[in-house]
């Protein structure tokens, strides 16, 4: 079952704050955090596994709520270079990804 | 370093060719992956692997195939082609299970079928 983000897109301008939500209908025991740029492929942000530990980017943040499946990036006073498509991804054996949420940070 | 490396880079097939996408990594990662990627959309997995000789399906894999003789390898192998397969394919491998390490990606295969 893949993962369900929101919001589908979101525009800034630089130096603004989002937040991206990630939830599962299935017991998480990890999730996963990636960005594309268009014409790339993903790029690893950060992991956050059941306990608390977390993995990843200095200047990114992000939350793991294990009782409720839900994970949040929190992107703060946000770049140019953060525009993209964010995805979370949920890990098993294999790893499924949410449909994305597009951000653009305008000057 | 070269992580993932896939080929093609592109390639346009005609419907009910067949092909094989290529996919290496030389960081001796034991799980492998195949997404595919609509314009606009998010990634699919088609075909998994946790090491050498084990393959298993993910959410779309009619249509495809894929073999892991070796660590290194995992080829993609799509019979009669279709309009549907028009895509971007992704390639990724992790050191163990997806749970407890970051995933790396190959720079994509953009297929076309007309």
């Amino acid at each position: 079952q893949q993962p369900v983000q929101s919001p589908q897109a979101v525009i800034l301008r630089e130096g603004e704050d989002a937040v991206i939500n990630c939830s599962s209908s299935k017991a998480l025991y990890s999730v996963h955090w990636y960005r594309q740029k268009h014409g790339e492929a993903p790029v690893f942000l950060m992991i956050l596994l059941k306990g608390g530990e977390q993995k990843g980017h200095d200047k990114i943040s992000a939350s793991f709520n294990e009782k409720k499946q839900q994970s949040s990036l929190y992107l703060t006073a946000s770049q140019l270079s953060y525009s993209g498509t964010y995805f979370c991804g949920t890990a098993y054996n294999d790893m499924r990804f949410g449909a994305g949420t597009r951000l653009t940070v305008k000057p | 370093n070269a992580g993932v490396t896939q080929t093609p880079k592109f390639r346009i097939l005609k419907i009910g060719q067949s092909m094989t996408l290529q996919c290496t990594q030389d960081m001796n990662h034991n799980y492998m992956y195949w997404y595919r990627q609509d314009p606009g959309m998010g990634l699919k997995l088609i075909y998994y692997s946790v090491g050498a000789g084990i393959t298993d399906k993910g959410e779309v894999p009619n249509g495809y195939n894929v073999s892991r003789s070796t660590t290194e390898d995992f080829p993609l192998r799509l019979e009669l082609a279709a309009p549907s397969q028009t895509s971007v394919y992704f390639c990724a491998s992790s050191y163990s299970g997806a749970p407890n390490t970051e995933a790396f990606f190959g720079q994509g295969t953009r297929l076309t079928v007309v």
